[in-house]
């Protein structure tokens, strides 16, 4: 079975600041997908971007990027010029092709942007 | 805008009744639905796939009888916890998979269940 870990419970920034949390799993299969969601005070889960195992190129989402590392199993996020509004729970997640869309989520960094 | 609605968005019950959570798919017709549970500062569990026309898988550990899964169209899935009691007291949040793929999962805005 797939793990997700997030070593990181809490992280702060300041305002402007870039701040990067870390992710690895733990899988046996080569092609696969990896996420980060947010989840703000109002609960919502938010897609903040995607990850193709087969793609060596890091996924960027404006001032959300991704270091894929596949060999060392690491995914960790990147958010630069920290925003008031990216306070929130970070998730990472796994998906296998063959795990009927399944999400394997890690256990979440509570990211507080200060002013 | 959002892809997935939930209704109820907060509930409060008494103990020993049961309450339907509803999950609708609002852009487009969704064959597979997910739903999950979180307990406060912890992440989201996975309690089952919902499938249009065939019965939810449930993942291990979750009771069937108690988390009555029911898929009846491509656009409403619901979850009816029954005969609640206060260990049941959670967020349930559910998602779909995205229009293009399999591979990427959406999700509802999340129910509060309370039960006193």
């Amino acid at each position: 079975a797939q793990t997700v870990t997030q070593s990181q419970p809490e992280m702060s920034v300041q305002e402007a600041e870039t701040v990067t949390l870390s992710c690895t799993y733990d899988t046996s299969e080569n092609n696969y997908y990896l996420f980060w969601y947010k989840q703000p005070p109002s609960r919502q889960m938010i897609l903040v971007i995607r990850q193709e195992a087969y793609k060596q190129q890091n996924a960027t989402e404006n001032r959300f990027s991704v270091n894929f590392q596949k060999a060392a199993k690491s995914f960790s996020l990147k958010i630069s010029d920290s925003q008031l509004g990216d306070t929130a729970m970070y998730f990472c997640a796994f998906m296998s092709p063959f795990g009927g869309s399944r999400l394997t989520f890690g256990e979440g960094t509570q990211l507080t942007v200060n002013p | 805008g959002a892809v997935v609605s939930q209704h109820p968005s907060r509930v409060i019950c008494k103990s020993g009744t049961s309450v339907k959570i509803e999950c609708r798919s609002l852009d487009f017709q969704a064959t597979t639905m997910f739903w999950y549970r979180q307990f406060p500062k912890q992440s989201l569990m996975l309690m089952a796939t919902s499938n249009e026309g065939s019965k939810a898988t449930y993942e291990q550990g979750v009771e069937k009888d108690k988390f009555l899964i029911n898929h009846a169209s491509l656009t409403l899935s619901t979850l009816t916890v029954t005969s609640a009691h206060p260990e049941d007291s959670s967020f349930y949040i559910c998602s779909r998979i995205g229009r293009g793929g399999q591979d990427t999962q959406y999700f509802g805005p999340g129910t509060r269940l309370t039960v006193l």
